[in-house]
This record gives C-alpha cells, sequence and structure tokens, in this order.
C-alpha cells in the first residue's frame, strides 16, 4: 500500500503565479488535511477535508488560499498571486474513516517545498 | 485553546547515552497524543501516541513516551540513541475522539554525537 504521495516535491514560482500542490492519500482514506511548515517552526494546520467537503478551514489564510478534495483524483491546495512569504514546506496527511483502524492517526507525505523568488 | 509546548529547540547527546525530550500541552479535556519524527528533507512519521488507558506507551526505533495529566506531560524518552536517530521531533496533540486538526510543537532538533 503507497503512502501519502504529494508532487511536485519542489515549486519555485515567482512573486505573482499561483501555485498548485497536489495530494494523493493513502488508498482507503477518505480524510485529507494540509499543514505548512515555516523555517524553524512546528506544523501548522490549515485546512481538513473530505472528499467534496472542505471540515474545517479555520487555518486557511482568507485570501489567496483555496483547497479541494473531488470525488475523483487527489486533493489540491491552490495558492493565488503567491508572495515570498509564501515560501515554505506543504505538507498533505491522510487519515481513514471513522470506524476503521487507525481512523485517529494521520500519515503524513513526504511534503511539497514551495519556493517564491 | 490548544497549545504544545516543546521547550528544548535543539538537544544534543552522545551516542549510547539516554535522551528524554519534553512535551507539554495545554488543552481542557483528556487529548489525543503523539511524537512524530522528521528527517530532513522528509515527511512526518508516527513514532507512537497515547489515547487512553496505560500511561507508558511503546512506539518504534526503541522510544516511549509517559503521559501526565498532573503535569499535562508527554515525555519522549529512549534508553540508548543512537546515530540514526538524529532528526527533528514533533509532539502533537489533538481534541478528542473526532480527529481533526494536530496542534505541533515547534519541535526538538536532536544532534547525535559518535
Amino acid at each position: 500500500n503507497a503512502g501519502v504521495m504529494q508532487n511536485p516535491r519542489h515549486l519555485v514560482r515567482r512573486r505573482g503565479q499561483e501555485a498548485r500542490l497536489r495530494c494523493s492519500p493513502m488508498k482507503g482514506h477518505s480524510h485529507v488535511y494540509w499543514y505548512r511548515q515555516l523555517p524553524e517552526e512546528g506544523l501548522k494546520f490549515m485546512v481538513y477535508l473530505q472528499k467534496e467537503n472542505i471540515i474545517d478551514e479555520s487555518g486557511m489564510p482568507k485570501e489567496r488560499f483555496s483547497a479541494e478534495f473531488p470525488k475523483e483524483g487527489p486533493s489540491i491546495l491552490r495558492i493565488q498571486q503567491v508572495v515570498r512569504g509564501d515560501s515554505a514546506a506543504y505538507f498533505c496527511a491522510s487519515s481513514p474513516p471513522p470506524g476503521t483502524g487507525s481512523y485517529n492517526e494521520q500519515f503524513f507525505g513526504p511534503g511539497t517545498r514551495l519556493t517564491v523568488l | 485553546a490548544q497549545s504544545v509546548t516543546q521547550p528544548d529547540i535543539h538537544i544534543t547527546v552522545s551516542e549510547g547515552a539516554s535522551l528524554e525530550l519534553r512535551c507539554n500541552y495545554s488543552y481542557g479535556a483528556t487529548p489525543y497524543l503523539f511524537w512524530y519524527v522528521q528527517s530532513p528533507g522528509q515527511g512526518l512519521q508516527l513514532l507512537l501516541k497515547y489515547f487512553s488507558g496505560d500511561t507508558l506507551v511503546q512506539g518504534i526505533k526503541g522510544f516511549e513516551a509517559e503521559f501526565k495529566r498532573s503535569q499535562s506531560s508527554f515525555n519522549l524518552r529512549k534508553p540508548s540513541v543512537h546515530w540514526s536517530d538524529a532528526a527533528e521531533y514533533f509532539c502533537a496533540v489533538a481534541r478528542g475522539s473526532t480527529l481533526g486538526r494536530l496542534y505541533f510543537g515547534r519541535g526538538t532538533q536532536l544532534t547525535v554525537w559518535p
């Protein structure tokens, strides 16, 4: 069973461009979480999604950031008009549905390192 | 509001020495507690977790952690450190039985001297 997949692993964007980060959860997992890690800091929660539904977006910046987890395909974290302060590592995690084994454990992907020039 | 404090930003130990990484949390009810390890350029790997029951939890790679409610702590320990344990360690807290967001500490960077 493959783990959580994220791509690209590294992404370079110029200020004002758009960044799209993709996350494919583990097989059978229906919950996806996005976290951001700034240099010298821990991970900060951004958003929690189920398929076609945003459960908790309390950690998402109000502007320029959006996330989706469609019925088919990976979850996407989209950052519009990137600024230098968006440079960070973005991690995706997934968990299985409640009632299944390890439903209360999050499995993390390798991250996407975004650099904004 | 929930918060997690890892008071030690950087710890250096000699190979073979014992290790204790500190974690304190702030949360009104019984939390779900986790320790993750992150190697450079990698994602996070779960070392161990505590939900209920025995307050001494065994994890992978020889790690253990003890939940102390009176001290709001969940310290990570290993009796004998190996050079391959050098990494960054994160303590995290989740609320109750419905897993949602994790609250992370800022991490402790472990350096192991040969």
